[in-house]
């Protein structure tokens, strides 16, 4: 079992409707978890950090954190084509440990 | 505050030639990390420097590459005797301790190994 899983996709969204990305990670004493936005050819833009269980809004973006379940998801509201990248989760796997284990990535792209 | 710079952004290179590269953190961030990213992978972690101290070495750094952060500013990575399983992006990020530690990534060197 991989450390942190993703979906790599793609995942098709037409413009305006709601994007949902999902992430499964394996190590339950995870403690940190980010979401980053990486355009085609360019390196990886932190968009949301997440740390409690349940949601945390940021403009256009949801991140909502299951620890039971061992779960992450990003939601991104009024979807543009903008926001048409790959998406990477991002894990502290344990407690003191500074790296981030990362999925594959899901790429994602809105259709106008 | 200029954001996380790397240098060069791109080298070519010939198989058994040595390579360094730059990254120069943003300021005042005392954590610096470097992580290898292959197309359709997430980044894989390589190491990373609490000030001039590096804390943390993946398996994946061979005894052919080589980090230094010599005075806690920017940090240089060399890979030695380059093999053509070395092209990637590499990657380096910044982050201050405490706090959320949220890492901060900088544009990366893209490497071809011929």
């Amino acid at each position: 079992q991989k450390e942190v899983e993703q979906n790599s996709g793609p995942l098709s969204v037409p413009e305006g409707a709601i994007a949902s990305l999902n992430c499964t990670y394996s190590d339950r004493g995870s403690q940190s978890f980010f979401w980053y936005r990486q355009y085609s050819g360019k390196s990886p833009e932190l968009i949301m950090s997440i740390y409690s269980n349940g949601d945390k809004e940021d403009g256009r973006f949801t991140a909502q954190l299951n620890k039971a379940s061992q779960y992450v998801s990003l939601l991104i509201r009024d979807s543009q084509p903008s926001d048409s990248a790959t998406y990477l989760c991002a894990v502290r796997l344990v407690s003191g440990a500074q790296k981030l284990v990362f999925g594959q990535g899901t790429r994602l792209t809105i259709n106008p | 505050d200029t954001g996380v710079s790397q240098d060069p952004r791109h080298k070519i290179t010939k198989r058994g030639q040595n390579v360094t590269f730059r990254c120069d953190p943003i300021s005042e961030h005392n954590r610096l990390y470097w992580y290898r990213q292959t197309l359709g992978q997430g980044p894989e972690f390589l190491t990373y420097f609490q000030n001039e101290a590096q804390l943390e070495k993946s398996r994946l750094l061979s005894d052919r590459f080589s980090a230094e952060r010599p005075k806690g500013s920017f940090s240089t990575l060399e890979i030695q005797r380059t093999e053509q399983g070395d092209s990637a992006m590499y990657l380096c990020a910044s982050s201050v301790h405490g706090g959320r530690d949220e890492q901060f990534f900088g544009p990366g060197t893209r490497l071809t190994v011929l």
